[in-house]
């Protein structure tokens, strides 16, 4: 089955650790993203990519880096630099970047700094 | 810069009730509109778009949604819920050619029997 894969579904760290949150698709999309969903806040974009070796900064990218080196994956991490990074965070990816393009996203992996 | 606007953060309701969710983006000339529901712990999934044409466009659950450029409005109805459609709904757009979404902050959809 085609669809979007996120690993752990529940991560925890130390605080001042970096941490790498996977995401991966077999859609063959182009297009990924990586979005912050606290609650109450609905959802900010962080990063995205519309095509391999290129990604843009979302509206809250500080302390956060993304690599785009294959199509099929996406790796976010989050870094010390981040001030508040307990969250939930969603992956997701379209056919190509495009406002009218329906983005598919994975079940999500939620970050519990300690 | 893109503004969605979701005004009910928790929206009750009893069982085989009418519902409405509402939702107004910030007016622009290109705009393209989509709402996501998300059960408890999972990602989201597409509920219905607007894109172009009909302003009206239905879900295969029995959810409608109505774009009106006039009130800069896509509100989400539903004529009779159901408990199963207890979750949290996310209405979306991308307007004036962005290539990204700029989502609202959500509106719960509790339905009690």
């Amino acid at each position: 089955d085609g669809g979007i894969t996120q690993s752990p579904k529940y991560l925890f760290r130390k605080e001042g650790q970096n941490v790498t949150l996977s995401c991966e698709q077999n859609l063959n999309h182009d297009a990924m993203y990586w979005y912050r969903q606290d609650p109450g806040q609905g959802l900010r974009l962080i990063y995205y990519s519309q095509i391999v070796n290129d990604f843009q900064k979302g509206d809250i990218a500080e302390g956060y880096s993304v690599s785009r080196e294959k199509k099929e994956s996406f790796p976010l991490t989050v870094t010390s630099a981040q001030k508040n990074p307990t969250a939930f965070y969603l992956c997701a990816s379209s056919i190509v970047a495009g406002g009218w393009n329906e983005q598919f996203f994975g079940p999500g992996t939620r970050l519990t700094v300690l | 810069a893109q503004s969605v606007t979701q005004l009910d953060s928790q929206v009750p309701v009893f069982e085989e009730a009418p519902v409405e969710l509402r939702c107004n983006y910030s007016s622009s000339v290109s705009v393209y509109l989509f709402w996501y529901v998300q059960y408890p712990n999972q990602g989201l999934q597409l509920l219905l778009k607007y894109l172009s044409g009909s302003t009206l466009v239905e879900s295969i659950n029995g959810f409608e949604a109505e774009f009106n450029k006039s009130q800069t409005s896509f509100h989400l109805r539903k004529p009779s819920v159901h408990i199963s459609d207890t979750a949290e709904y996310f209405c979306a757009a991308s307007l004036g050619g962005y290539s990204t979404l700029t989502f609202g902050k959500g509106t719960m959809l509790l339905v009690s029997p």
